[in-house]
């Protein structure tokens, strides 16, 4: 148990739906990141939040937005959805935007009908 | 934007040390070396990081070259519960956020 947690951990939706991924990072952890995993393809990289701020964005569509709370949880808000938005949604958090690991929840499995 | 080089597969006997191998050859002096592992479609799992000196933990151990433009990870004895996609990533964004950037990784696959 890496301490990250992702709710819910499945999520089945039709075409053009919007949808909220939830994410609870361990004690402690100031900086958030999303990434998104699609079918036999690697982890990309979304976007990262740091103690409430938007740290960096990596290939989030204008679809796709988040944000962290003050109690430093966080949220991904997926809209309009489309077929290809099917995948897995992964948060991992860090203690810092430094040099330390981060650790990962079990993910979001999305699923667009 | 992945920064590394790896096989995209390899086989390793039970019990057996697996050597895993990473180009980074464009590296930055401040940049650190990751290894994460992700099996079946579960959360990726950290393994080990390091900058530039050898890295021990009770996972595994991280060899990096002198030049560091590459590294080992090394599973000691290899058992069927660490086969699995394991990523080599070199932390960009120092300054911006030091975000993970994942490849394709070696997929390993331990033999009994």
């Amino acid at each position: 148990d890496s301490g990250v947690t992702q709710t819910p951990k499945h999520l089945i939706t039709a075409t053009g739906q919007r949808v909220t991924l939830r994410c609870s990072p361990r004690s402690g952890d100031l900086s958030v990141y999303w990434y998104q995993q699609s079918l036999d393809q690697g982890l990309q990289f979304l976007i990262q939040y740091y103690n409430g701020e938007e740290r960096a964005k990596g290939n989030i569509l204008e679809r796709f937005s988040a944000q962290q709370f003050p109690d430093l949880h966080s949220e991904l808000n997926l809209s309009s959805l489309e077929l290809g938005d099917s995948a897995l949604y992964f948060c991992a958090s860090s203690t810092s935007g430094g040099n330390t690991e981060a650790f990962f929840g079990q993910g979001t499995r999305l699923t667009v009908v | 934007d992945a920064k590394t080089t790896q096989p995209p597969s390899m086989d390793c006997a039970e019990g057996r040390a697996a050597n895993l191998p990473c180009n980074h050859s464009t590296i930055s002096g401040n940049e650190y070396v990751y290894w994460y592992r992700q099996i079946h479609s579960q959360g990726p799992q950290y393994i080990i990081h390091g900058l530039k000196n050898n890295e021990t933990n009770e996972m595994a151990s991280l060899i990096i070259t002198e030049d560091r433009k590459s590294s080992t990870l090394i599973l000691p004895h290899a058992t069927l519960r660490d086969t699995a996609v394991y990523y080599c990533i070199v932390r960009v964004g120092i300054n911006t956020g030091n975000q993970f950037y994942f490849g394709t990784g070696t997929s390993l696959t331990v033999i009994p």
